[in-house]
């Protein structure tokens, strides 16, 4: 069984710029969530794809969105980067209909803004 | 709104002596309770869930729900114990969304 994978494992952007983060879901897995997790805090949640749809979405602008692809891997992007958005993104994958709640994170992207 | 609120930052213990972590959350709803763990230079992995009533590595949580609590223990502690622990809340029957505290770093005193 695959574990997800997380690409680039980091970054650096200045503000202003775009970006493209990816997250292949573990196999068997048709969800994805998206977290970020700032230094010190939890992650916080910025939305979930669910075959290839928008299924949930936490308090983030829009400038921050997402694509889910056939084979469920997906994109985090955002757009016009400000300095707070320097933090670690998290990907995660579940398969709600086997154990709803579970997920299976990856190791993260950091993120620094300059 | 849903929250989930971790009040320690930081909790020392002595290797043998028991442990607690404290989580209360608020949800008016039925929420699932979740304890997540990030060891050292580990990803974030599930330890376990309020559904389960299970015991995993020694620890275990009861979902109170008179104090909306959820408080992890677990009678010994030992040293591989020392991780970051995060309670997460999920709304029962809907989306996967998942809700985390701020997490609590534990480290096991030898």
């Amino acid at each position: 069984e695959t574990g997800v994978t997380q690409s680039p494992t980091h970054l650096i952007k200045t503000r202003g710029q775009q970006v493209t983060l990816r997250c292949s879901s573990q196999s068997g897995h048709n969800t994805v969530s998206w977290y970020q997790q700032a230094l010190g805090q939890g992650p916080q949640f910025i939305f979930q794809y669910y075959r290839e749809e928008e299924n949930g979405r936490g308090n983030f602008p829009p400038r921050f969105s997402g694509l889910q692809f056939p084979n469920y891997s997906s994109e985090l992007n955002v757009n016009a980067l400000e300095l707070d958005d320097s933090a670690l993104y998290l990907c995660a994958s579940s398969s709600p209909a086997r154990r709803a709640g579970v997920q299976f994170f990856g190791p993260g992207t950091r993120l620094t803004v300059l | 709104a849903q929250r989930v609120t971790q009040p320690e930052k930081l909790l020392s213990v002595f290797k043998g002596a028991p442990v607690e972590l404290k989580c209360n959350y608020s949800y008016s709803g039925s929420p699932e309770l979740f304890w997540y763990v990030q060891y050292s230079r580990q990803r974030l992995q599930l330890l376990l869930r309020h559904i389960s009533r299970e015991s995993i590595k020694g620890f275990t949580a009861d979902l109170n729900k008179g104090e909306t609590s959820f408080h992890l223990k677990k009678p010994f502690a030992q040293e591989e114990d020392s991780a970051m622990y995060y309670c997460a809340l999920r709304e029962m029957n809907r989306d996967d969304k998942i809700i985390f505290g701020k997490g609590t770093r534990l480290h096991i005193l030898p």
